[in-house]
């Protein structure tokens, strides 16, 4: 089982729809949750952390599962300038250890 | 702070030779990390730096592959001989402390291809 499994898309949304990704990751002690924006041909950057309480920032709301370990982005109103790939990101462990990122889902939003 | 400066963006070369890719972090970032994406695999970590010393290299591919940081502003990924499998899109990220809790930040990327 993949450490951290998206649907890879595509998902294709009209402007102003509201669009929901999950996310599974397979190591339960994972401590750090976050969510990064890929744009075509460029780096990934984050988008926000993903806190156990939940987090909302502006149109974009993340939610961490951790009895079935999963972390979920809801993005509403969509905006053409939302179409990217959408990363979810885990760490492996507490403490200094490194990021493992799914191979993402890309979000098409049609006008 | 100009963030992480990564060189060549683009390379092409024939199976064989011999590619060096360059990489300098954010200042004042203790964490060097590169990783490799490609269709196929995503995004995946070769190797990562804390204060220059190399921590972890278990997803480096073979021993075609080397990293080097001499001194904190600076990091080199070298494959020799480079083959066709080896085309992807090399990216160099720093963060600030640990890897697991703080942002990191990536560098735009070198686009390997080799032919």
């Amino acid at each position: 089982r993949k450490e951290v499994e998206q649907d890879p898309g595509p998902f294709n949304v009209p402007e102003g729809a509201t669009v929901a990704f999950n996310c599974t990751y397979s190591n339960s002690a994972s401590q750090s949750f976050f969510w990064y924006r890929q744009d075509c041909r460029k780096e990934p950057k984050l988008l926000m952390s993903v806190y156990s309480s939940g987090n909302e920032d502006g149109r974009f709301t993340a939610q961490l599962n951790r009895a079935s370990q999963y972390i979920s982005l809801l993005i509403r109103d969509s905006k053409l300038s939302d179409s990217a790939t959408y990363l979810c990101v885990v760490s492996s462990f507490s403490g200094n250890t490194p990021l493992v990122f799914g191979k993402g889902t890309r979000l098409s939003v049609i006008a | 702070d100009a963030g992480v400066i990564q060189s060549p963006r683009h390379e092409v070369t024939e199976m064989g030779q011999e590619v060096t890719l360059r990489c300098k972090p954010i200042s004042g970032h203790d964490y060097l990390f590169w990783y490799r994406q490609t269709m196929m695999r995503g995004l995946e970590l070769l190797i990562y730096f804390n204060n220059n010393v190399p921590i972890d290299d278990s997803g480096m591919p073979e021993d075609r592959f080397s990293a080097k940081m001499p001194n904190a502003s600076f990091s080199t990924l070298k494959i020799q001989p480079s083959e066709p499998r080896d085309s992807a899109v090399y990216f160099c990220a720093s963060s600030e402390t640990s890897g697991s809790t703080d942002t990191q930040y990536f560098g735009p990327g070198t686009r390997l291809t080799v032919l």
